[in-house]
Order: structure tokens, then sequence, then C-alpha cells
């Protein structure tokens, strides 16, 4: 069973960049058919999806953050990123690492959660 | 404000049959499948529903999942005190490229 394991720092300060690192066992990153992304969970509200990045580097974003955002892939390291810029607090979340392409579902896996708040 | 529109709240004691449902559009519900997924307190979702009916391996079948048209319902039979969680239903937008989510639907095992 895969497993996601999601990291980064949990306060970011408004207008910087929020960095968030997804690192992935139990399988290979780079296994055709999978897809990898980001959901974020606003406190006490429901789900949002950020983006799904292929191995091939292939993306796909919310076009509401789509200007602010850049996801990678290191196939190396067996991780994918998530870069989002200019950050207000609007963007504090819980943000959530997840894979797809095991079943037809938005999101198979979920990594635990990465709260991240945006605050001077 | 959530793309797919569920009730907040349900409720049922234990033993019964309760339904939650999920109502979309022609560019979502209407033309992909949809998914569901249970959020225990202070956890990650976790997908208890795929294309429509379809359980993961583990998945008790006292959950069960159906859709028609735009809309679509999560049943759960025999209910547990540990079903008490959020549900969240999930589809793919066609105008998004990615999916969207309702708001939620809060559980109570009374």
């Amino acid at each position: 069973q895969v497993h996601l394991q999601g990291s980064g720092p949990g306060l970011v300060k408004p207008s910087q960049t929020l960095s968030l690192t997804c690192t992935v066992s139990g399988g290979s990153i780079s296994s055709g058919g999978y897809y990898w992304g980001w959901i974020r969970q606003h406190p006490g509200k429901g789900l949002e999806w950020v983006g799904y990045i292929y191995a091939s580097g292939r993306t796909y974003y919310n076009p509401s953050l789509k200007s602010r955002l850049n996801m990678s892939v290191d196939t190396s390291k067996n991780q994918f990123s998530l870069k989002l810029s200019s950050v207000t607090s609007a963007d504090t979340a819980v943000y959530y690492c997840t894979t797809a392409g095991y079943t037809n579902s938005v999101a198979d896996y979920w990594g635990h959660g990465t709260l991240v708040t945006v605050s001077s | 404000q959530s793309v797919l529109t569920q009730p907040p709240s349900a409720s049922g004691t234990p033993g019964q049959r309760v339904t939650i449902s999920c109502s979309g559009s022609s560019s979502n519900v209407g033309s992909n499948t949809v998914n569901w997924y249970q959020q225990l307190p202070g956890t990650a979702p976790k997908l208890l529903i795929y294309s429509n009916n379809e359980r993961p391996s583990g998945v008790p079948d006292r959950f069960s999942g159906s859709k028609s048209g735009t809309s679509a319902s999560l049943a759960i039979s025999g209910l547990q005190s540990e079903d008490e969680a959020d549900y969240y239903c999930a589809a793919n937008d066609d105008g998004l490229n990615g999916p969207v989510f309702g708001g939620g639907t809060k559980l109570t095992v009374l």
C-alpha cells in the first residue's frame, strides 16, 4: 500500500512562498498511470483541490490558484512538491498530499496532512 | 461555497440506515463517477466509495453508493458509533479539469 508523508513549514509569512514536499513509500512515483496531487482543507471547512502532477511533469492546476502555483516531481527521491507564492491568510489550511490512479477516484491515498498557517 | 451540494448534517441511531445526498451538475456528477470519503475527527479523509458504487478493499459492505443523473447518494446501513464522521462526495469536473467536492455532511450517531 502506498504511504504519503507530507512535510514543510507550519508557519509562513504573508506575501511569501509556501513550500511543501510529499515523500512516497510503498510505490514508485515513476510508475505510469498514477498521478500525484494536493488537496487542502481550510480550518473547519470542506475540501478544495489544489493540483495534480504526473511523473512526466505534466500538471493540472486549480484555475483559482494557477497564477501562484508550481508543482514538481523528483523521481530520484520519490517525492513531489508544491510551491504557492504570494500567500495570504486565505491560504491557511491543512494541505494533504494525495495520489490517484489505483481506482477510478479523485484521490485513493492521502497523507496525514500538514497545517500551514499564514501569519506575520 | 462548494460546487457539490450536501446536507450539512445527518443523524441516526445504532442499527439504523441513513442516507446522505450529493447534488451536482452536468459537468461533474452528471458526466463523471462519484466518490465518497469518510473523515474521522482529526484525521485525513479516507476513500469509501469510488466509481459511484464500488468499495475499496477493507470497506464494510454496510456502505453503499448510488448515482442517478446529477445526484448521488451514500447509504450506511447497520449504523455504528464508529461511523460518526464527516462525509464528502467528490467528482471530476469537466470544466475544471480536476475534482470538485461537496461541503461535507456531519453524521451523528445518537
